[in-house]
């Protein structure tokens, strides 16, 4: 059973560019959760999805974000316009019931040029 | 506003030391405790789950105990390696399935 994937891995864009993080959760977990950690920082809650849904999006920053999870296919976190300040890693995490364990990805370390 | 509080923010010990690390948070009206290691660089590997029915949970020479009515949470770690030289995080989920985390201990472990 594979974990949670994450790709890219690392991803440079220049100011204004768009940037996509795809997440494949892991097989069985229908719940997605992103988690951004700024240089030096903790981990700081972003959005929570279930299929085709998104249940919790307080943590997301009102303009530029946003988050999709398909019926078929990954989640995407879709970041528009990017700025420098949104040089971060982007975790993803999965579950199976939103209250379970949360398994992590590798993340994707976003660089902004 | 739920907040997640770690205390110590770094610790440093000599190989083959137990040691406790806390964890503290605001709203106790939680439904799971989870506490992490993350080595640098790379993503979260998780460690313990407590309900919130349950007092503590072992793994290894991992303990974790939660006392909910109190806010407070602590990870044992039995007879450090150096193996174990991470950042430790804690994460209080609710119900509703979110998550607040704290802002970690780092733990150096020295031989």
């Amino acid at each position: 059973n594979a974990g949670v994937m994450q790709n890219p891995r690392h991803l440079v864009r220049r100011r204004g560019q768009e940037a996509r993080l795809r997440c494949s959760p892991m097989k069985g977990h229908s719940h997605v959760y992103w988690y951004r950690q700024l240089p030096e920082e903790g981990l700081k809650f972003m959005v929570y999805l279930q299929k085709e849904n998104i249940i919790d999006e307080s943590g997301m920053p009102k303009e530029r974000f946003s988050a999709e999870f398909p019926k078929e296919g990954p989640s995407i976190l879709r970041i528009q316009q990017v700025v420098r300040g949104d040089s971060a890693a982007y975790f993803c995490a999965s579950s199976r019931q939103g209250t379970d364990t949360q398994y992590f990805g590798p993340g994707t370390r976003l660089t902004v040029l | 506003k739920q907040e997640v509080t770690q205390i110590p923010a770094a610790l440093s010990v000599p190989e083959g030391e137990n040691l406790v690390l806390n964890c503290s948070f605001t709203d106790s009206a939680i439904y799971n405790l989870q506490w992490f290691r993350q080595d640098p660089g790379k993503g979260l590997t998780s460690l313990l789950l407590i309900q919130s029915s349950q007092r503590e949970q072992t793994s290894g020479r991992l303990n974790a105990s939660l006392d909910k009515s109190s806010g407070r949470s602590t990870l044992y770690i039995a007879a450090s390696q150096p193996g174990d030289s991470a950042t430790y995080l804690c994460a209080v989920i609710t119900n509703a399935g979110k998550s607040t985390f704290g802002d970690g201990t780092t733990l150096t472990v020295k031989p």
